[in-house]
């Protein structure tokens, strides 16, 4: 069964830290990697999407792959309140687009 | 950009009624639609997909006979809660791919929150 794990938290930064959100996946076959944001009641928000090894940057954001380790990070940089969500992690294993989602990480910016 | 419309954003009802939920893509075709459900603090969970002109494909432990799936467009596909129960009571999310954009990205419909009572 494919898993992605992520841990729970809460994770709580002070504003203007760095925030930073793991996550793990078990299928080796994953090729698409996901981050959405989700506010308390709402759908999920597309945050950044990586597919290949390295980093990938987009504004304060950074996504950081490593298909050898299945392991996708997010970081934050100058954290804001307003960055204050679940974090979900999100992964697709072939051409069917199927999202295979974590809990989410819940982050807590604190002004 | 895509935009999944969902409809209707709330909906409360009484036990052994059925509820539709409506998911509409509105500036691109989908040939295939997410269905997902959300219990409180769980994560998203896929239910089935959604294939335009098609039978709808079930995630293991969904009743197909219990949520009915149709995709009769190619831009609107309908998940109707039959006789639904308090354990039905969710938050329902469908997506959609624009495949024009030749991206793998899936769009988020705003969801809509089911409670039975």
């Amino acid at each position: 069964q494919k898993e992605v794990e992520q841990n729970s938290g809460p994770l709580s930064v002070p504003e203007g830290a760095i925030a930073s959100l793991n996550c793990t996946y078990s299928d080796r076959g994953s090729q698409s990697f996901f981050w959405y944001r989700q506010y308390s009641g709402k759908s999920p928000e597309l945050i950044m999407s990586i597919y290949s090894n390295g980093d990938k940057e987009d504004g304060r954001f950074t996504a950081q792959l490593n298909k050898a380790s299945q392991y996708v990070s997010l970081l934050i940089r100058d954290s804001q309140p307003s960055d204050s969500a679940t974090y979900l992690c999100a992964v697709t294993s072939g051409s069917n687009y199927k999202l295979t989602f974590g809990k989410g990480t819940l982050l807590t910016v604190n002004p | 950009g895509a935009v999944v419309s969902q409809h209707p954003s709330w909906v409360i009802c009484k036990s052994g009624t059925s509820v539709k939920i409506e998911c509409r893509s509105l500036d691109f075709q989908a040939t295939t639609m997410f269905w997902y459900r959300q219990f409180p603090k769980q994560s998203l969970m896929l239910m089935a997909t959604s294939n335009e002109g098609s039978k709808a494909t079930y995630e293991q432990g969904v009743e197909k006979d219990k949520f009915l799936i149709n995709h009769a467009s190619l831009t609107l596909s309908t998940l109707t809660v039959t006789s639904a129960h308090p354990e039905d009571s969710s938050f329902y999310i469908c997506s959609a791919r624009d495949p024009s954009t030749g991206a793998n990205v899936l769009t988020f419909g705003a969801g809509s929150r089911l409670t039975v009572l």
